[in-house]
């Protein structure tokens, strides 16, 4: 079956713009979770969907940065007013459900450069 | 807090053994997980523990001590396709925490 797919792939833009990201998740993966990876380094928790619940949003480092689920599908990452900081790998990835179902599956990941 | 530790950095032979160690103080506990990350690659899973021991599939095991806060993973016979980012992720109820990673590179 089809896996986590993201779009875009690419992203440049100007500081100050506000982009959008779009996450695409495995059918029937009642989780979902956003990261950003600097160059080199780990992966950074954002934001986390577990079905209807109410989503965990304890590593959005600012305001500026805030994130939709549809349902049990389609998430986007919004980030506005972008800064140069802000330039990174977002990556998606989504979950089946607890123990070892909790194992997450990534997407390919939007590369975000910020002018 | 969540505070994951592995090392930054570890080299090896080809055909060689490599233990990559982890160690976790998390405020809760619900399965460990490796993963490994190529160079401009998403990470893709390896192993999963929740209780003490050793797994084992193929040439990676993984092992767990809850009572320590600490995992490693095992390579056996070491392949230059191994050369990776290896990423140790603590799960507490639904969300993970990811160690920073260990970048192994495999030598001919």
């Amino acid at each position: 079956g089809a896996g986590v797919s993201q779009s875009p792939s690419n992203k440049v833009t100007e500081k100050g713009k506000d982009v959008e990201l779009r996450c695409d998740p495995i059918s029937g993966h009642t989780a979902l979770y956003w990261y950003r990876q600097r160059l080199g380094q780990g992966l950074e928790f954002l934001i986390y969907f577990q079905g209807n619940s109410a989503p965990d949003k304890s590593g959005l480092p600012s305001d500026r940065f805030s994130a939709e689920r549809t349902g049990e599908s389609v998430s986007t990452l919004t980030i506005q007013r972008t800064q140069q900081e802000d330039s990174a790998v977002y990556l998606c990835a989504s979950s089946l459900g607890q123990g070892r179902a909790g194992t997450q599956y990534f997407g390919p990941g939007t590369r975000l450069t910020v002018l | 807090g969540q505070n994951i530790d592995q090392p930054t950095e570890m080299t090896a032979t080809e055909g060689a053994i490599v233990q990559i160690n982890c160690t976790y103080q998390t405020s809760g506990f619900n399965g460990l997980f490796w993963y490994q990350q190529h160079a401009g690659e998403a990470p893709t899973f390896l192993s999963y523990n929740v209780l003490d021991g050793l797994e084992e599939k193929g040439r990676f095991s993984s092992f767990l001590s809850r009572s320590k806060g600490y995992s490693y993973l095992l390579l056996k016979e070491l392949q230059m396709k191994d050369s990776a980012s290896y990423l140790c992720a603590v799960r507490d109820s639904g969300k993970s925490t990811f160690g920073d990673g260990t970048t192994l590179t495999v030598k001919p």
